[in-house]
């Protein structure tokens, strides 16, 4: 499969604090999407990044792709209770089956108010 | 429209039973994907199917078996369990028109193998 790392593994924050976690891949990569997981949950899509330097937001989310296109970050600015859960990236590399998601192990998001 | 439905829910097994999981996709969707979730491994995929055709399968033993018919319903199949078979099991629809690919996944099978 796809060699990605993802860091941190866990991660806790107050709420109010900002949030990081990165996705970095030992190639070149086609394209990546990220997904959440609340607890408890299923994954549920967040966004897909296709462009070299792509930057894309979603209200307090941040989302951004790498000018080589190996490494991909999600950033949560003033972190919220609702925003608990698990964050994976699922990196494709060109070639792959648009139904086969690679996923990284993701980093588990725990804000306490 | 309505989501992903998987059934059942939960489900208990002894070892060496097998066991059969379902998957409604997304009305008009076409394509499912099943994917295996345990704390130790994460998320790691099974196998895809499309218009009944498997068309990609992950790196799991000859146990795991899978099909699709022709309304998009999906099964999954697991024999001779064992207790390194427990585990979330969800499976994921994709649409075709426009999109960028991503998966609606649903709620998944918990599967718990004694």
């Amino acid at each position: 499969g796809q060699q990605v790392m993802q860091i941190p593994q866990y991660q806790h924050v107050q709420e109010g604090e900002d949030f990081t976690t990165y996705c970095n891949s030992s190639t070149t990569l086609s394209n990546i999407q990220w997904y959440k997981q609340r607890p408890g949950g299923h994954p549920v899509f967040l966004i897909q990044l296709v462009k070299s330097g792509e930057v894309k937001k979603q209200k307090r989310l941040t989302f951004q792709f790498g000018e080589a296109k190996k490494n991909s970050s999600l950033h949560i600015t003033a972190t919220q209770t609702t925003d608990v859960g698990t964050y994976f990236c699922a990196p494709r590399k060109g070639g792959s089956t648009l139904g086969r998601l690679y996923f990284g192990r993701g980093t588990q998001l725990t804000v306490w108010p | 429209k309505a989501g992903v439905t998987q059934t059942p829910r939960y489900l208990i097994k002894t070892r060496g039973q097998q066991v059969t999981l379902s998957c409604s996709p997304i009305s008009g969707h076409r394509s499912v994907s099943w994917y295996q979730q345990t704390p130790g491994q994460g998320l790691q995929f099974l196998f895809e199917y499309f218009s009944e055709t498997q068309r990609n399968k992950g790196n799991f033993p000859g146990r795991f078996s899978g099909r699709q018919f022709s309304n998009s319903r999906s099964e999954m199949n697991v024999s001779t369990l064992e207790l390194g078979d427990s585990a979330l099991y969800l499976c994921a629809s994709r649409g075709l028109q426009g999109g960028v690919g991503e998966q609606y996944f649903g709620p998944g099978t918990r599967l718990t193998v004694t």
